[in-house]
């Protein structure tokens, strides 16, 4: 049973491009959610998706965006790209009612 | 005030050690207490999940809450090399798929 899939693993982008990462939940998990861990950090909740809409939201700006699809997949968008937006970006899959989070391992963005 | 904070570390322990992580939280309405462990590269996984004060224990591993004193602890028992990690608390209001707040995690080196 495949856990969480993101892709890509590792990108490079340059100040000020767009990046699209992608997020393939747990079989059987309907909601995702999106956190950004900096080097050295714990993770940051930046958004979470159910019934393929933003149901939370961290202190994020507007330049992080997201979409669910009906297969529960997801997409985090990033607009703008800074360089301190380099960071490990995690999905987190989970049922509504349940209480345990699966998490991929994780795209790597590298701002330059 | 951080909502939790976690002494970043590192610990480095020989092999066979206990060894105890700890994390203070700032609000009580925080009910719902957990460890992650991140091997290097690879996404947060789940070890302890607990919402009462007191001691649950699995394998090696026991998790304490300390609601009065808002104070969360995990002990690894007869500790091996295998067990060398980035440890991550963290807490949330509500179960379900509520938002987590994340400690910064404390990098654990156990020697052989």
């Amino acid at each position: 049973d495949a856990g969480v899939t993101q892709s890509p693993t590792h990108l490079i982008k340059t100040r000020g491009q767009q990046v699209t990462l992608r997020c393939s939940p747990k079989s059987g998990h309907d909601t995702v959610s999106w956190y950004q861990q900096a080097l050295g950090q714990g993770p940051q909740f930046i958004f979470q998706y159910y019934e393929e809409e933003e149901r939370q939201r961290g202190n994020f700006p507007d330049r992080f965006s997201g979409h669910q699809f009906p297969n529960y997949s997801s997409e985090l968008n990033v607009n703008a790209l800074l360089l301190g937006d380099s960071a490990l970006y995690l999905c987190a899959s989970s049922l509504p009612g349940g209480d345990g989070y699966t998490f991929g391992s994780g795209t790597r963005l590298t701002v330059v | 005030q951080k909502e939790v904070e976690q002494d970043p570390g590192p610990l480095s322990v020989p092999e066979g050690a206990i060894v105890s992580l700890n994390c203070t939280y700032s609000n009580s309405a925080f009910q719902y207490f957990m460890w992650y462990r991140q091997y290097s590269r690879k996404g947060p996984e789940l070890l302890m999940y607990t919402y009462s004060s007191g001691n649950k224990e699995d394998g090696r591993f026991t998790a304490q809450v300390d609601k009065s004193s808002k104070y969360i602890s995990l002990f690894i028992r007869d500790s091996q090399p295998s067990d060398s990690a980035t440890y991550l608390c963290a807490i949330r209001r509500q179960g379900g798929s509520e938002k987590l707040v994340f400690g910064k995690g404390t990098k654990l080196t156990v020697n052989p």
